[in-house]
């Protein structure tokens, strides 16, 4: 079955330092790959997606992640964490799985330490 | 308007009520789309619709919930006979093009309704 996989519930950085948030997908073709950033008490809100061509895309707020079809990984990355991207993470796949869906994984929620 | 908003922000029923949760979308945003959320759970996809067409209803839970949308504009929710377990934040979001077979919309998210079933 097709599935969206996040391994890390939660993850704590120190300020400064830098930032690796895991996603696994399992699928049938190479889907779309998107990440999403929910902030408290705010919905949420797109950091980047992967369609095709180049497998590192850059996002927002200074975030990049890679598609590696080899792993089924599409993984987030931050050289260095500010105290304001403590968030929750969400990972998607959008792809046709039959009937049309968006499928999340179960989030990752990040804690910075000042 | 300039995002999807939803109303109400929070809900307090009690178990066996009905409740209604409204979504307005982007202005333009052909494709709305409804989750829901539950505590410490990641989004769990209920419905969507795309336009005037008829909604994929494959992932709502139980004959308890059904969806409407007016248009290409507000889309109403509603949980019959409400549960505890129905105890969520729901979410609502809108694109503006729905490839009608592949997953690449960049969908925009409203800030939820909480819903709390006593």
């Amino acid at each position: 079955a097709q599935s969206v996989t996040q391994p890390d519930i939660h993850i704590t950085v120190s300020e400064g330092a830098s930032l690796e948030l895991r996603c696994n997908y399992s699928y049938g073709a190479t889907p779309y790959l998107f990440w999403y950033v929910q902030s408290p008490g705010q919905g949420l809100q797109l950091l980047l997606k992967y369609f095709s061509g180049d497998t590192l895309v850059q996002g927002i707020k200074g975030f990049e992640a890679e598609f590696k079809r080899s792993q089924s990984s599409f993984n987030l990355r931050k050289p260095s964490v500010h105290w304001s991207d403590a968030a929750e993470y969400f990972c998607a796949v959008g792809a046709r799985l039959g009937t049309y869906k968006y499928i999340f994984g179960t989030g990752t929620r990040l804690k910075v330490l000042a | 308007g300039a995002g999807v908003s939803q109303s109400p922000s929070n809900k307090v029923t009690e178990k066996g009520k009905d409740v209604e949760l409204r979504c307005d979308p982007i202005s333009g945003h052909t494709a709305l789309y409804w989750y829901r959320q539950r505590l410490g759970q990641g989004l769990e996809f209920l419905i969507y619709f795309q336009g005037n067409s008829a909604p994929d209803k494959s992932g709502l839970p139980s004959d308890r919930f059904s969806a409407e949308r007016t248009g290409e504009s507000v889309s109403t929710l509603t949980i019959q006979r409400t549960q505890q377990e129905d105890s969520a934040v729901y979410l609502c979001a809108s694109s503006l093009v729905f490839s009608g077979g592949a997953g690449a919309e960049t969908q925009y998210f409203g800030p939820g309704t909480r819903l709390l079933v006593l």
